[in-house]
């Protein structure tokens, strides 16, 4: 595609339900990161995949969350039993190899009631 | 671990004038990159510029320029003529090399253009 594709934009849920954020990357692209951020901060490192190589998940902060990435394409990242502090703006990027450089989507707002 | 640092949470710059965002980092890696991202409350992040550290030469796209002191660890960013479009985030971001894309960013620095 012509960018980086989130769905859903936005995501209203109630505490304890579960919920999975998408990101499409751009084709080519072997890099993929996830990132929080929350209301007026700064952007929080979850999750990054590279290749068919193991991911990095060293950021993602509690073993609520978790994230794959099928074909080395789409990825998910799956929130368990959504607490009020998982509210935030999740981002993806995907990356080019050659320049380093990220592209970003528009991001999933999660607000967790 | 490598960390970037911004020290100004908030700035704010009169229309047409030159404003400069601090960034540091700290890191044992000899080559790497460095880069300015702007997220406009729009919400979208895109890229401003971006600097290899084996180039001595300073990056400059535009308005836009960079000081990169490779020995201080310190990446500033310049904004020259500023214009009310420019209100925005800006992060300063690291990464280690681009085989093994692994960007890490600051906490960011909100600037607002007045007016």
């Amino acid at each position: 595609g012509a960018g980086v594709s989130q769905s859903p934009s936005n995501k209203v849920t109630e505490k304890g339900k579960d919920v999975e954020l998408r990101c499409d990357p751009i084709s080519g692209h072997t890099a993929l990161y996830w990132y929080r951020q929350s209301l007026g901060q700064g952007l929080e490192f979850l999750i990054y995949f590279q290749g068919n190589s193991a991911p990095d998940k060293s950021g993602l902060p509690s073993d609520r969350f978790s994230a794959e990435r099928t074909g080395g394409s789409v990825s998910t990242l799956t929130i368990q039993r959504t607490q009020q502090e998982d509210s935030a703006v999740y981002l993806c990027a995907s990356s080019d190899r050659r320049t380093g450089e990220l592209f970003f989507g528009e991001g999933s707002r999660l607000t967790v009631l | 671990a490598q960390t970037v640092t911004q020290s100004q949470p908030e700035m704010s710059v009169q229309e047409a004038e030159t404003v400069t965002l601090s960034c540091t980092y700290d890191t044992s890696e000899n080559n790497y990159y460095l880069f300015w991202y702007k997220q406009p409350p729009s919400r979208q992040m895109i890229l401003v510029i971006r600097q290899e550290a084996y180039k001595q030469q300073n990056a400059t796209e535009n308005r836009f320029s960079v000081n990169f002191q490779k020995a201080a660890k310190s990446f500033s960013l310049k904004i020259s003529d500023s214009q009310l479009g420019d209100t925005a985030m800006y992060f300063c971001a690291f990464m280690k090399h681009v085989a093994n894309n692994d960007m890490r960013f600051g906490a960011g620095t909100r600037l607002t253009v007045k007016p």
